[in-house]
């Protein structure tokens, strides 16, 4: 089992607002990073100590953080937004890097 | 912003040897964790090595220690993994990326702010 576990799946219709989920087990409180991948492609940052948006990105995307979960939201989801997104994390010495499992967002 | 470029991906026998690379631009190598990541087909990220700005820092996953090294050139902006002794599940596309170790500032982890498009490795007899 990962120590970030993550639903596989998330569907909204465009324009509607997804929320993708990231729980972290035995892991210390780390600031949470969060990637886009689409198919064929690397990863792309998309949201950076839990909270913050690199240039770039959309406005749509905003991530936040309570307790043990991690969120990932994206409002007026577009057709390109399908992808899969990975949180990602730290261990107890920041040095170790852990992903979870990853998430499929399918936009209807 | 920066750019990054692996190559020396290919096919190789179990038991077998690949040293990929990773050539940097656009930013100052030098003073920058340097991470690879590894993903098999149709599944997810796993970190598989950091190595810290000067090179005297080195981490791996578990599955790996012993088999792989990183290295890094910073004279010439370059990131390396030698990877030996080579199994059919380390078959899997390996991405370099910007970032990834500790921040002594904060204690927390740097993001992997700059990815490669990605090279693939197939361990296959």
């Amino acid at each position: 089992s990962s120590d970030l576990t993550q639903p596989p799946s998330v569907s909204v219709s465009p324009g509607q607002t997804a929320r993708i989920t990231c729980l972290r087990h035995s892991l210390p409180k780390r600031y949470t990073y969060w990637y886009q991948q689409k198919p064929g492609q690397a990863p792309v940052l998309v949201i950076y100590k839990d909270s913050e948006r690199p240039s770039g990105i959309p406005d749509r995307f905003s991530g936040s953080s309570s307790g043990t979960e991690v969120t990932l939201t994206i409002s007026g989801v577009q057709a390109e937004d399908e992808a899969d997104y990975y949180c990602q994390s730290a261990d107890s010495s920041a040095t170790y890097v852990v992903f979870g499992g990853g998430t499929k967002l399918t936009v209807l | 912003e920066g750019q990054l470029a692996e190559s020396g991906g290919g096919l190789v026998q179990p038991g077998g040897s690949l040293r990929l690379s990773c050539a940097a631009s656009g930013f100052s190598f030098r003073t920058y964790w340097m991470t690879w990541i590894r993903q098999v087909p149709g599944k997810g990220l796993e970190w598989v090595a950091n190595i810290k700005e000067d090179g005297y820092e080195k981490n791996y996953v578990d599955q790996v220690k012993g088999r792989f090294t990183i290295s890094r050139d910073n004279a010439r902006d370059s990131l390396y993994l030698q990877m030996n002794n080579l199994r059919v599940e380390d078959t899997a596309v390996f991405y370099c990326a910007r970032g990834g170790g500790h921040d002594v500032l904060t204690g927390d982890v740097f993001p992997l702010d700059v990815w490669g498009q990605g090279t693939k490795v197939t361990v296959s007899s």
